[in-house]
């Protein structure tokens, strides 16, 4: 069965501060692993990444993976109060048709 | 225009009782989805569905029954409630079978006294 782990599990930071979140994975004929932003309700999607190496960058969050360690990093910069949330990290595997989730990081920016 | 919507936002009920959870999606995908998400904030697949044609089937209690009337609508059933039920189900799509990207519906918050 497929597997992905996310660490830390849960971090407090300050405003301006940076933030990295590892997601390590196992998972059979991997294609792409997602990251998803989960505030009060329905995870939002962030990034999609299947080519190893290749930064994907939207504003301060900027994500990238190692498919030849098996890990994916999605870094935070100049954090926010409304960063504030539970980053989820997700693999895809053409076998099964599913992504299966980490059990999240929860991030707590405090001003 | 809400692309993903479920409802009900919240249910509150007793042990052995029947509820339904419904969802319907704008979005013009082929694929739908179930996922619970435990207290933990684990999110865990438990159906998918592709053109009305049910594709994943997790080791779910035959207690729920997912129904897809058509590509746009996907429902849970679910029958004889637990205590270990209480959890929020999320309605998700994705615009082919091949997943990729998944739009999520708010949640279902299902508390079982």
């Amino acid at each position: 069965e497929d597997k992905v782990v996310q660490s830390p599990l849960s971090l407090v930071v300050h405003e301006g501060d940076t933030v990295t979140l590892n997601c390590s994975y196992e998972v059979t004929n991997f294609r792409s692993l997602l990251w998803y932003k989960q505030e009060k309700k329905a995870p939002t999607f962030l990034f999609m990444l299947t080519s190893s190496g290749i930064e994907k960058k939207s504003g301060r969050l900027s994500s990238i993976l190692d498919k030849k360690e098996l890990f994916s990093i999605l870094n935070i910069t100049a954090t926010q109060t409304g960063d504030s949330a539970v980053y989820l990290c997700a693999g895809d595997g053409s076998n099964d048709y599913k992504l299966s989730f980490g059990a999240g990081t929860t991030v707590t920016v405090r001003a | 225009d809400t692309a993903v919507s479920q409802t009900p936002k919240y249910l509150v009920t007793q042990m052995g009782n029947d509820k339904s959870i419904k969802c319907e999606q704008n979005l013009g995908h082929d694929t739908m989805y179930w996922y619970k998400q435990d207290s933990k904030k684990f999110l865990k697949i438990m159906f998918s569905y592709n053109n009305k044609e049910l594709i994943i089937n997790e080791t779910v209690p035959n207690r729920f029954s997912p129904k897809s009337p058509d590509k746009a609508h996907l429902n849970l059933h679910i029958n004889s409630l637990e205590l270990g039920d209480s959890a929020v189900y999320f309605c998700a799509s994705s615009q082919y079978l091949a997943v990729g990207e998944l739009f999520f519906g708010e949640g279902s918050r299902l508390t079982v006294l």
